[in-house]
């Protein structure tokens, strides 16, 4: 089994702080997506990286992918309690149509 | 329209019923999942389907049968269900290829309680 860690676990934080949660590997993966969940819901896509080295960025939230493919983060800039959630990362190798997901990471923004 | 739906949003049911959870996708998606989930925790691997045929089974209890009708329906059979398999289940397609090929997309789900 394919483990993706992620860290860290639990976040709360301040309205309007700057926060960074990471996603670790020793495998490489094809791609990498984020979700952000809320208690109940299914995970909402927020970004795919696929390409070594790549940076994407989403209004206050910006995602990087490791240059060997095998980590990525997620970075909010001045977080709102809407940030609040699950975030969860999860990778695809390069073979078969199996994801794996990352362990999450719980965050809640304090107003 | 990335859009996967699922039904029932909610189940209640006791430990000698038989029900069925659907989902369904009209994005031409070829590989249909089925995922368990406990609060806070990631989504659990259940079963894959790739072109209508089950290519992953994770060891799941034959107490959940899946089943697919065709491309665009993917069924959970449920029966005789512990109070343990209470949890949030997710179904999700995965894109075509060169149409984000590389994402899953998740249905709402559907919370089931046992007793």
């Amino acid at each position: 089994t394919q483990l993706l860690e992620q860290s860290p676990q639990f976040l709360s934080i301040q309205e309007g702080e700057n926060l960074t949660v990471y996603c670790n590997s020793s495998s490489v993966f094809s791609s990498l997506q984020w979700y952000r969940q809320e208690p109940g819901e299914g995970p909402v896509l927020l970004v795919t990286v696929v390409t070594g080295g790549e940076v994407k960025k989403l209004k206050r939230l910006t995602f990087q992918f490791g240059d060997a493919r095998k980590d990525s983060s997620l970075h909010i800039t001045a977080a709102q309690p809407g940030d609040t959630g699950l975030y969860l990362c999860a990778g695809e190798e390069n073979t078969g149509n199996q994801f794996y997901f990352g362990t999450g990471t719980s965050l809640t923004v304090i107003p | 329209d990335t859009e996967v739906t699922q039904t029932p949003k909610h189940l209640v049911m006791g430990m000698t019923n038989k029900k069925s959870l659907k989902c369904e996708q009209h994005m031409g998606h070829r590989a249909m999942y089925w995922y368990k989930q406990k609060a806070k925790k990631p989504p659990e691997l259940m079963f894959v389907y790739s072109y209508e045929k089950l290519s992953i089974n994770e060891s799941v209890p034959s107490r959940f049968s899946p089943e697919c009708p065709n491309s665009s329906l993917l069924n959970l059979h449920l029966h005789a269900l512990q109070p343990e398999d209470s949890a949030l289940y997710l179904c999700a397609s995965r894109g075509r290829p060169g149409v984000g090929q590389e994402t899953q997309y998740f249905g709402p789900g559907t919370r089931l309680l046992v007793l």
